[in-house]
């Protein structure tokens, strides 16, 4: 149990243009994902936590009108970043928590974002 | 805000030694989980520790939660090429509205 997909698995995209990730929570129900963003050979760096049916809360200094998150619904989060440029490139993951055990969360497999 | 400190920074061992890494933090945690993330991948998770002095195995894992609640640590024994990803701590606080605090991970390589 607790399996958590994300879509696409590899975007390429040129420069302006806005793109849409999808993270599916597929055997559970998940109140609570959490997007996050990681450089090559670094940590995973919270963007912002999402929860259904409200706006999601973002993390210091990340811009809430570039990175739009949509909680619809208890499986399923989307992230869209709009007008994308080259620095936006990266390793975009989330992940999702479930009431079961809500102190743990779920991974999804990542989402990689070239901007060109 | 709460922060990790993980270490090894990265290991290089050979194929059948035993790994052991860490993770302290300045404050306590209410349950510590350790990730394994390989190339191209998201985290998937290992182990899972909710009390203070909890030993859980996974296999060749093994993972404490400290008594002091600010500290845990993860043991592969026989280590095998497979192995090999960067190994992510994270400490849960109950009152954190979900989020955990992450290492900033272990990197281990393994030589056949």
């Amino acid at each position: 149990g607790a399996v958590v997909s994300q879509h696409p698995s590899r975007v390429i995209c040129k420069s302006g243009t806005s793109v849409k990730i999808e993270c599916r929570s597929l055997d559970f129900q998940a109140t609570t994902m959490f997007w996050y963003r990681q450089f090559p050979k670094q940590s995973l760096m919270l963007m912002a936590t999402s929860n259904e049916g409200s706006k999601a809360t973002y993390e210091q200094g990340v811009e809430k009108d570039k990175f739009l998150i949509n909680h619809a619904s208890l499986t399923l989060s989307t992230l869209t970043v709009t007008s994308a440029h080259p620095e936006d490139s990266s390793f975009y993951i989330c992940s999702a928590i479930r009431l079961a055990d809500a102190d743990t969360q779920y991974f999804g497999p990542g989402t990689r974002l070239t901007v060109l | 805000g709460q922060q990790l400190n993980q270490s090894p920074q990265s290991m290089f061992i050979q194929e059948g030694e035993d790994v052991s890494m860490n993770c302290t933090s300045s404050s306590i945690f209410n349950t510590w989980l350790w990730y394994k993330q390989e190339p191209g991948e998201g985290p998937v998770l290992l182990i899972a520790l909710y009390k203070a002095g909890e030993l859980t195995s996974n296999g060749r894992l093994t993972a404490q939660f400290g008594i002091t609640r600010k500290d845990s640590f993860l043991n592969i024994s026989a280590s095998i090429p497979s192995d090999v990803g960067i190994y992510f701590c994270a400490g849960h606080l109950n009152t954190n509205a979900g989020k955990s605090t992450f290492g900033d991970g272990t990197t281990l390589t393994v030589k056949p």
